[in-house]
């Protein structure tokens, strides 16, 4: 079946302008996390979405926004961009969000702040 | 708060050598622990994880890993390496219950010598 989605793969961005990345969970999955990767910081958690709520939230500025649909499908947004969000951002899915299954990953999407 | 150490932040090996990446984790409740690996320009693959039973956990690629409580430890290896094993590799905790988010080390470089 395939595995989890995101887009785009790839983006640039000037600095104060918004961006919203897209993610598609594999299916049946119900839990939706995102994940920043960076040299310095290396992977830290943004959010989870479960069942289109928010359910657990790390340490990142209110810039960074989340929501997830009736389908699964989640976005993330950041607004305000500071060259300092140039990052992988990751999306995971799992079926139910417990801490016993298996999160399966996307390949990413590359966001360039310039 | 969970943390995970991963001891260097780079790891040589000859082909067909013993591949040992070491984990230390700090969780103050039982941990479900982690082994992803990242090829260049890709998302996470899971290699293994440890939820609760057997404490020796074999993986994907020949890799397995060892829970030892009393270390904190979950240390990957793999008996031979192999050319296509050159990657990044990240340990991960999460602990148990509606919590899916992982806390990752820092990530190991191992790099494979002809």
């Amino acid at each position: 079946k395939a595995g989890v989605t995101q887009t785009p793969r790839y983006l640039i961005k000037t600095r104060g302008q918004q961006v919203t990345l897209s993610c598609s969970p594999i299916s049946g999955h119900r839990s939706v996390s995102w994940y920043q990767q960076t040299p310095g910081q290396g992977l830290q958690f943004l959010f989870e979405y479960f069942s289109e709520t928010q359910r657990n939230k790390g340490n990142f500025p209110g810039r960074f926004s989340g929501r997830q649909f009736s389908n699964s499908r989640s976005e993330m947004n950041v607004s305000t961009l500071e060259l300092g969000d140039s990052a992988l951002y990751l999306c995971a899915s799992s079926l139910n969000g417990y801490s016993g299954n298996t999160i399966y990953f996307g390949e990413g999407s590359w966001l360039t702040v310039v | 708060a969970q943390s995970v150490t991963q001891l260097g932040s780079h790891v040589s090996v000859s082909e067909g050598a013993l591949v040992l990446l070491r984990c230390n984790y700090s969780s103050s409740v039982p941990p479900y622990l982690f082994w992803y690996v990242q090829y260049p320009n890709q998302g996470l693959q899971l290699l293994l994880k440890y939820t609760t039973g057997a404490t020796l956990v074999k993986g994907i690629n020949g890799f397995e890993a060892e829970f030892k409580k009393s270390e904190t430890s979950f240390h990957l290896t793999k008996p031979s390496a192999h050319m296509s094993d050159a990657a990044e590799y990240f340990c991960a905790v999460s602990s148990a219950g509606a919590n899916s988010k992982l806390t990752f080390g820092k990530g190991i470089t191992l790099s494979v010598r002809p």
